[in-house]
């Protein structure tokens, strides 16, 4: 069965970055897109950006560009989001999901804290 | 890109139908059948309970049901039951090659 697996949560100072990654399985991972949404404490859903993972083709939401990086190595089955100059209205867990059938499989999400 | 519009809060009692509108642009929702709908029960990652406007992944039960018109998106939930209470979002592809969401919609079965 499609599994998307997180890496853990993670703590970071103002200014920082931070690396999330999303191990695929279960699938076919070139064959699809990989989504990247975030969900601050209480509220709803943001689209940062996606990548077609068989030829790295990125886009991502105006208001990530340029913080955000999304790559991916097809040889690990690992999608990464990188988010960059992290201020404390970063925190919020974020997910990745597979583009099939809408996000019709996602990762257990990744809490990503942002304090001083 | 703005959000799309739900309404904040929907309630109704077992067994009764409600209706959870997704309120767009002719730039997302009315551009494409790309609109999606999530469920998501407290703590847990979102579940896809319809795609491509008016789709069932497998296994979704058939109480639920999606539909469009114009720029506004509607998911159905018919023979409302205790599992049903969670927040539902809806989503959509854009003519920009991007996804906006809806804020999202709090159901309470009474």
């Amino acid at each position: 069965q499609v599994q998307l697996v997180q890496s853990g949560a993670e703590v970071r100072m103002p200014g920082d970055s931070v690396k999330v990654s999303c191990k695929a399985s279960g699938y076919t991972f070139s064959l699809y897109e990989m989504y990247w949404v975030r969900q601050a404490p209480g509220q709803g859903f943001e689209w940062m950006g996606w990548i077609n993972a068989a030829n790295g083709y990125t886009k991502y939401s105006e208001k990530f560009q340029g913080r955000v990086t999304i790559t991916r190595d097809t040889s690990a089955t690992t999608a990464y989001m990188e988010l960059s100059s992290l201020i404390p209205e970063d925190t919020g867990v974020y997910y990745c999901a597979r583009n099939y059938n809408g996000l019709g499989a996602w990762g257990q999400g990744t809490l990503v804290t942002v304090s001083s | 890109q703005s959000a799309l519009t739900q309404p904040a809060s929907v309630s109704g009692s077992p067994g009764q139908s409600i209706t959870i509108s997704c309120t767009g642009t002719s730039s997302d929702v009315g551009a494409y059948n790309f609109v999606s709908w999530y469920k998501q029960d407290p703590g847990k990652a979102p579940k896809v309970m319809i795609y491509d406007v008016s789709n069932r992944p497998s296994g979704i039960s058939n109480r639920f049901s999606g539909s469009k018109s114009g720029n506004t998106a509607s998911l159905s939930i018919s023979g409302l039951q205790a599992e049903d209470e969670a927040d539902y979002y809806c989503s959509s592809y854009t003519t920009s090659s991007t996804v906006v969401f809806g804020g999202g919609t709090k159901l309470t079965v009474l």
